[in-house]
């Protein structure tokens, strides 16, 4: 167990709609981390936050948005799905996260994914 | 921009015999260098990573890699391999200058049979 929970475990919704995946980090970690991994892409980084604040962005989607919150948990929403947005999205966290390539020397702990089904 | 290459999808082998996963990255800068694991319905787990220093990086599990600079390469060993070591393992790069994000490659799939 890593520590970080992610709800739902699964989720299945239809193409257009909009859902809300939602992360809790490990205690006391400042940065979150979302990834997305299906089949097509494979492995892919969208989007980093540190203590609340936008830290880093990969290919994450316009249709696709997170925050952070003072508590620290973060969620991250998809809208408009589509067939293609299918995927488990993983949340990680990380202690510290400084800004750009420093960030990333940090140990990241998973979580355990959410399982996105578009229909 | 960086890329990461994982030559191999699967690779089977037999318990207690050793293994050699292989990653060849591309970055033009220097980089940090990573692995992680995946067990059947899990998370990833950081197996090791090199961020400077020797070029022999040990990790969890009795793996290690060697981060070879001339051939672009950060493959991963163990000597002799479980039944458990049978996951999915992600090789991963990041630039250590400027903004940089973590780049995944596509995974091979050690099988490990008695």
């Amino acid at each position: 167990d890593s520590g970080v929970t992610q709800t739902p475990k699964h989720l299945i919704t239809a193409t257009g709609q909009r859902v809300t995946l939602r992360c809790s980090p490990r205690s006391g970690d400042l940065s979150v981390y979302w990834y997305q991994q299906s089949l097509d892409q494979g492995l892919q980084f969208l989007i980093q936050y540190y203590n609340g604040e936008e830290r880093a962005k990969g290919n994450i989607l316009e249709r696709f948005s997170a925050q952070q919150f003072p508590d620290l948990h973060s969620e991250l929403n998809l809208s408009s799905l589509e067939l293609g947005d299918s995927a488990l999205y993983f949340c990680a966290s990380s202690p510290s996260g400084t800004s750009g390539s420093l960030g990333w020397t940090d140990t990241q702990y998973f979580g355990p994914g959410t399982r996105l089904t578009v229909l | 921009a960086q890329s990461v290459t994982q030559l191999d999808s699967q690779v089977p082998v037999f318990e207690e015999a050793p293994v050699e996963l292989r990653c060849n990255y591309s970055s033009s800068v220097s980089v940090y260098l990573f692995w992680y694991v995946q067990y059947p319905n899990q998370g990833l787990q950081l197996l090791l990573k090199y961020l400077s220093g020797s070029t022999l990086v040990k990790g969890i599990n009795g793996f290690e890699a060697e981060f070879n600079k001339s051939q672009t390469s950060f493959h991963l060993r163990k000597p002799s391999v479980h039944i458990s070591d049978t996951a999915e393992y992600f090789c991963a790069v990041s630039s250590n200058s400027g903004y940089s994000t973590l780049t995944f490659g596509k995974g091979t799939m050690l099988l490990v049979s008695p």
